[in-house]
């Protein structure tokens, strides 16, 4: 079965800009969550979905947001790029929330901003 | 303040020998750990887990030790193999709870044959 897809997966952008990047989950899983990785911070939690709700955020700043959809897609939103902000960003998925932490993850979508 | 720690950013071994990956946790509260292995320009994937009411846990080549008045895991894999070589990340979460893993940095295995 299809793992986890994520578009796009290179993207450049400038300071000040916006991104939305998009996940979807593996067919039948329920649960989305994304995480940051940066060589000098390793991997950080983002954000976690669950049936179209949020269940938990990491400490990032309001400019990091997110959304689920009924199909359980989800997006992702950076406004206000900074250079920061560069990294690669992954989406994992599992069937539901809580039931030990096996993510499936995606490639991820590598963002660069100049 | 982080509360996972890999603190070998990089482990370099035999083919056919042991390789043997650390983790420290400050957490009290994580009570669910996992290994999780990545190539290059590939996402994570999982590896093996281990509950904190073990002490020990098998899949084959790999072997998860916990120690929790150590707050103290390791991953071993014997023997190693030159496909093994990638980044692993150590990380930590509260079973039954979301999916906030918390991540070490990674340790970086290089297997030579």
């Amino acid at each position: 079965k299809a793992g986890v897809t994520q578009t796009p997966r290179y993207l450049i952008k400038t300071r000040g800009q916006q991104v939305t990047l998009s996940c979807s989950p593996i067919s039948g899983h329920r649960s989305v969550s994304w995480y940051q990785q940066t060589p000098g911070q390793g991997l950080q939690f983002l954000f976690e979905y669950f049936s179209e709700t949020q269940r938990n955020k990491g400490n990032f700043p309001g400019r990091f947001s997110g959304r689920q959809f009924s199909n359980s897609r989800s997006e992702m939103n950076v406004s206000t790029l900074e250079l920061g902000d560069s990294a690669l960003y992954l989406c994992a998925s599992s069937l539901v929330p809580g039931i030990g932490g096996e993510l499936f993850f995606g490639e991820g979508s590598r963002l660069t901003v100049l | 303040d982080q509360q996972v720690k890999q603190n070998s950013p990089s482990l370099s071994v035999q083919e056919g020998r042991i390789s043997i990956l650390n983790c420290d946790y400050t957490n009290s509260m994580f009570d669910y750990f996992l290994w999780y292995k990545k190539y290059p320009a590939e996402g994570p994937t999982f590896l093996i887990s281990i509950s904190s009411i073990k002490d020990k846990n098998e899949d084959g080549r790999f072997t998860v030790f916990l120690n929790k008045s150590a707050k103290h895991l390791s991953l071993h894999i014997v023997p190693s193999q030159p496909g093994d070589s990638a980044v692993y990340f150590c990380a930590a979460n509260t079973q039954g709870g979301s999916e906030k893993l918390v991540f070490g940095k990674g340790t970086k295995l290089t297997v030579n044959p």
